[in-house]
């Protein structure tokens, strides 16, 4: 059974620091996904990472993904107070079913 | 264009009554999926439609729970005899083709049980 661990699972930091979010999963998978999610709204795609060694890039925010390690970064630079959010990421498992982290919520402070 | 919309909002219910929740996908996405998301917690898959029909509905926790999309379009997401554990916010999504296409997401609807 695929799991899926992200850590931390709450971050609070400063204006104009960068930081990385961390994506574990347990299993092969083809696919994985990251997502944004404001409080009260719905979840919103960021990006697709379909092979390992993928990089895709937006904004202040680039993710990463290592099949062998079954590891996927987010990476947050210079962090400005707007990416504040719960963000998520999502596996593929081998039915093709999205399975999700617990999320980590971002807290970016002025 | 428009995206994924869902209602109602917010539902408050007694248990042991019966809900409906509807979704409307995007427009043209023939693939539906139902979530539900707990306080804390990531989405929780529930179903999926291809079309018209159930691809997969491995995710029903019980047979409380059943959802039907009968013109491949809208779907009603219907829960009976609702308990107070079936409390969530309860997400659709669609995407375009199959399931390996990025879904988008609903704002849901946020189901509380007394």
């Amino acid at each position: 059974e695929l799991k899926v661990e992200q850590n931390p699972l709450f971050l609070s930091m400063q204006e104009g620091k960068n930081y990385t979010i961390y994506c574990n999963y347990s299993t092969t998978s083809d696919r994985l996904y990251w997502y944004r999610q404001d409080p009260g709204k719905s979840l919103e795609s960021l990006f697709v990472l379909l092979s390992n060694g993928a990089v895709k890039q937006e904004g202040r925010l680039m993710a990463s993904l290592d099949t062998k390690a079954r590891l996927s970064t987010l990476h947050i630079t210079a962090a400005v107070h707007d990416l504040s959010a719960t963000y998520f990421c999502a596996v593929d498992d081998s039915n093709y079913q999205l399975i999700w982290g617990a999320g980590t919520k971002l807290i970016i402070k002025p | 264009g428009a995206g994924v919309s869902q209602t109602p909002s917010n539902k408050v219910t007694e248990k042991g009554k019966y809900v409906e929740l509807r979704c409307d996908p995007i427009s043209g996405h023939t693939a539906l999926y139902w979530y539900r998301q707990s306080l804390g917690q990531g989405p929780e898959f529930l179903i999926y439609f291809q079309g018209t029909g159930a691809a997969d509905d491995s995710g029903l926790p019980n047979d409380r729970f059943f959802a039907v999309r009968p013109e491949g379009s809208v779907s009603t997401l219907k829960i009976q005899r609702t308990e107070r554990g079936d409390s969530a916010v309860y997400l659709c999504a669609s995407s375009l083709g199959g399931r390996t296409d990025t879904q988008y997401f609903g704002p849901g609807t946020r189901l509380t049980v007394l």
